[in-house]
């Protein structure tokens, strides 16, 4: 099955630096990469996706990159803001095994 | 447009009782998904239904089960609880049939189960 690895687990960053969080996968099959921030008490928000035949995709100061060939595909967030803090969890869709597998997690700080 | 809403928000359990989780999609979003979220882990997948059809169920035993009504809300069962099953279990909607392509998450029903 597939396997997604998430790094760092915990990042803190001053305000208006940037942030990057990476994620890797082992099933070359999957086809559709999600970013989800969950803040305290909520449940997971869609913030960006990626799909495979895409190599990058922005929505103003988030971003997504994906490499194919190296499996891994990693979120940037730029000037970032105390609003940002929260938990990031980055997925992977295989549509051969028609699941999603979620990594473990990245909590971001934003020290004002 | 009302997004994804589960209910209860808390449930209290003892071992061995049945739990019955509840979720409405978002209008027009056919497919539903639950996910159990245990403490400091991620999220695991737990089933896929599409059009009243489970699709298809993540590494968990048979007394995790569910349905799918005709109004595409869904019911997440679980059956003689055990300690371990203590944790947020999450709904998620989708418009799409063929995967969770831009799927929406509820806010969940946080499960203890004592």
């Amino acid at each position: 099955g597939e396997n997604v690895e998430q790094h760092p687990s915990t990042l803190s960053v001053q305000e208006g630096d940037s942030a990057v969080i990476k994620c890797t996968y082992s099933d070359s099959a999957s086809n559709y990469f999600p970013w989800y921030k969950q803040e305290l008490g909520k449940g997971p928000q869609l913030i960006i996706d990626i799909r495979s035949n895409v190599g990058e995709k922005k929505d103003q100061r988030i971003a997504v990159t994906l490499n194919k060939t190296a499996k891994h595909f990693s979120l940037h967030i730029t000037e970032t803001q105390p609003e940002d803090s929260a938990v990031y969890f980055c997925a992977a869709y295989s549509g051969g095994y028609q699941k999603v597998t979620f990594g473990t997690g990245t909590k971001l700080q934003v020290i004002p | 447009e009302a997004g994804v809403t589960q209910s209860p928000t808390h449930l209290i359990k003892t071992r061995g009782q049945q739990a019955t989780l509840r979720c409405s999609p978002i209008s027009g979003h056919t497919s539903v998904y639950w996910y159990q979220q245990a403490l400091g882990l991620g999220l695991q997948f737990l089933l896929w239904y599409d059009e009243g059809e489970e699709r298809n169920r993540g590494n968990f035993p048979p007394r995790f089960s569910g349905r799918q009504f005709p109004n595409y809300s869904s019911e997440l069962n679980v059956n003689a609880l055990e300690l371990e099953d203590s944790a947020l279990y999450l709904c998620a909607s989708s418009r799409s049939s063929s995967g969770p392509y831009e799927q929406y998450f509820g806010p969940g029903t946080r499960l203890t189960v004592t």
